[in-house]
């Protein structure tokens, strides 16, 4: 059972450049979720989906886009990368909002 | 958006000490999680509190929903150094929203 699988786990950018940050997950869920985590700090959520087809954007959705046409498929678009988007980003999957969320191992940004 | 804070942010101390981590929102929460997360990997949920004023145990760790569902607080007995890590709290929110919003974490360094 592979859970909640990330790609890349690491990637450098130039400013102004963009890139898809891949999420799939094997566990039917529902509920799927894009998280970024910055160097000794909390995780703050970009965009998140209640189900195939809907998206809704969360407390920092800026700069970013996502979409969800399959159940087990969240990808996170960066449209036109920016230093202030180095960060750790970090895929989540549950049944849904207030179940048990599966943590992918994260991809590491660095926007130069 | 709903703020959590968690507090203290930075907590050292020596193996076999007690300790309490708050987390406190403003708003209403319709469950609240509790996670550790260790350095380069995801969070991974130690619980789940739903009931205001409900009380779980965790081994010797002591999960508390407030009976307003607006905060929570962790105590964990006789540290010890396996317990070293970044705890966050995670409120739901209720409602048509669906999101699930972090805390800004308690970095714990438990010495031996």
């Amino acid at each position: 059972n592979a859970g909640v699988t990330q790609t890349p786990k690491f990637q450098v950018l130039k400013t102004g450049q963009s890139m898809t940050l891949q999420c799939a997950q094997d566990m039917n869920h529902e509920y799927m979720s894009w998280y970024r985590q910055d160097p000794g700090m909390g995780l703050r959520l970009i965009h998140y989906s209640v189900g195939a087809g809907i998206t809704d954007q969360g407390e920092v959705p800026n700069g970013y886009n996502v979409s969800r046409s399959t159940t087990e498929d969240f990808p996170l678009r960066l449209l036109s990368a920016a230093p202030s988007q180095t960060s750790v980003y970090f895929c989540a999957s549950a049944l849904r909002v207030n179940q048990p969320q599966h943590f992918g191992d994260g991809t590491r940004l660095s926007i130069l | 958006t709903q703020l959590l804070e968690q507090s203290p942010q930075f907590l050292s101390i020596q193996e076999g000490e007690n300790l309490t981590v708050y987390c406190n929102s403003s708003s209403v929460f319709s469950s609240l999680q509790w996670y550790r997360q260790e350095p380069g990997e995801g969070p991974v949920l130690l619980v789940t509190v739903v009931t205001g004023g409900e009380v779980k145990k965790l081994k010797r760790l002591t999960f508390q929903f407030g009976d307003a569902r607006k905060d929570s607080s962790l105590h964990i007995t006789a540290a010890q150094p396996g317990d070293t890590g970044l705890y966050l709290c995670a409120g739901a929110e209720g409602g048509a929203t669906n999101k699930l919003i972090f805390g800004t974490g308690t970095l714990l360094a438990v010495q031996p």
